[in-house]
């Protein structure tokens, strides 16, 4: 089973400040990581797929990058909306895994 | 638009067996391009992904359930099931139903429904 390790796992941060979130997996994936994000009392919501392409009607601030077993979220110019945890999920190998998660709190 | 619902009991007795179904709407579950999937979230935990199942009724599990799950395909209703066998009260979760793209990640999902594992 392939392990993805998202760091931090908490992050306190400012309207306007830009976030970068890691995920980490315990072997290569090539592409095929994919970034969600999850509010309060809501079901995850697709960000971002194949490491970098963006998703229809998801903000431009948010990007990712990334290949093998290192990845990044990005999120430039941070809005108050963007409060939820966030999500990086692996579809190379079975079974299908995800990381721990990142919570961002808005200050 | 895709919307996928989940409906079920949202209590069952340990060691009785959790039944869950998602019904498909605004999309038939009959694509040659997506698998139907279960992913589960325990309370204030992170997300589990159980398995799928693709229209033809070829199924994909998680090996830490595998002996305990049952996912099948009712493409006539639209709909998709998960059963789990033997439940504890570490099954507790929040349960989701979603749709695999063809390379894997999930990008329509249910609002997710509530099951607690308690007698």
């Amino acid at each position: 089973e392939i392990v993805l390790t998202q760091s931090p796992d908490f992050q306190s941060v400012t309207p306007k400040e830009k976030v970068t979130i890691t995920c980490r997996a315990s072997q290569s994936i090539g592409s095929s990581l994919h970034w969600y994000q999850q509010k309060a009392g809501q079901s995850p919501k697709l960000l971002i797929e194949y490491a970098s392409q963006s998703i229809s009607g998801v903000p431009s601030r948010f990007s990712g990058s990334g290949s093998g077993t290192d990845f990044t979220l990005t999120i430039n110019s941070l809005e108050v909306e963007d409060a939820a945890a966030y999500y990086c999920h692996q579809s190379s190998s079975l079974p299908h895994t995800f990381g721990q998660g990142t919570k961002l709190e808005i200050k | 638009q895709l919307q996928l619902q989940e409906s079920g009991p949202g209590f069952v007795k340990p060691s009785e067996t959790l039944s869950l179904t998602c019904t498909v709407s605004g999309g038939s579950i009959n694509s040659s391009s997506h698998y139907w999937g279960w992913i589960r979230q325990p309370p204030g935990r992170g997300l589990e992904w159980l398995g799928n199942v693709f229209y033809s009724g070829r199924t994909l599990f998680n090996p830490s359930l595998k002996s305990r799950v049952t996912i099948s395909v009712a493409t006539s209703k639209n709909q998709f099931s998960l059963k789990l066998s033997s439940v504890t009260a570490a099954d507790t979760a929040l349960y989701f139903c979603a749709r695999h793209d063809s390379g894997g990640h999930l990008d329509y999902w249910g609002q997710g429904t509530r099951v607690t594992v308690s007698s």
